[in-house]
């Protein structure tokens, strides 16, 4: 059962637009967002993170947007740059104890000069 | 400051063996915490370690044990190796447990089963 999905495998934008991540996740208990990028042959880094308590959080070219109502997040990176060319995966946790990180398949974006 | 190692980069074993993977958290990070990413499967937590005792547990087979010490370093061991554990095994650590905190990856080991 995923509990947070990915739904597109992979995504193509031109460099300079937008681009948009998107991830559905079904645990309602689920109040920490987290996305991670994931170039080949490395692990995954740290991007950026969002609580439940906002809707919005930016960081320089990247924005995370939260809908708890429909239990979707999504990832604006503007302008996109041919660096973001990479793996993104969505990554959700629950607080208060010991709760693990449950992660999405993953997006592969592709940033076309 | 150094990151996360993880050794080895790379391991061929055949069916039915067993192997030990290692990860060394960045110091003064006390959760480890492993992963196992396949194609199509994204990353699949497998368990979680603080401060010497198994915090989080996911679903896999009772093949795959870890532990970690009193210097913060883990291992991992999959005994009786099956072709589908074939994968990239990915350690990450964070100051504190859970998910609230950002995680640090290591570039992971891939094993192959063949």
């Amino acid at each position: 059962d995923q509990q947070v999905k990915q739904n597109s495998p992979s995504l193509s934008v031109q460099e300079g637009r937008i681009s948009i991540l998107n991830c559905d996740y079904t645990n309602s208990m689920f109040d920490y967002f987290l996305w991670y990028k994931k170039y080949p042959a490395e692990g995954p880094t740290f991007l950026i993170s969002i609580s439940s308590i906002k809707d919005k959080n930016e960081d320089g070219r990247f924005t995370v947007f939260l809908n708890k109502s429909a239990k979707h997040l999504s990832l604006h990176i503007v302008p996109s740059q041919p660096g973001d060319s990479a793996v993104y995966f969505c990554a959700a946790s629950a607080s208060g104890g010991y709760q693990k990180v449950t992660f999405g398949i993953g997006t592969k974006l592709q940033v076309i000069p | 400051k150094a990151g996360v190692t993880q050794t080895p980069r790379y391991l061929i074993k055949t069916r039915g063996q067993q192997v030990t993977l290692s990860c060394s958290p960045i110091s003064g990070h006390r959760s480890v915490s492993w992963y196992q990413q396949t194609p199509g499967q994204g990353l699949q937590f497998l368990f979680e370690y603080f401060s010497e005792t198994q915090r989080n547990k996911g679903n896999f087979p009772g093949r795959f044990s870890g532990r970690q010490f009193s210097n913060s370093r883990s291992e991992m061991n999959v005994s009786t190796l099956e072709l589908g554990d074939s994968a990239l095994y990915l350690c990450a650590s964070s100051l504190l447990w859970g998910g609230e905190t950002e995680a640090f990856f290591g570039q992971g080991t891939r094993l192959t089963v063949v």
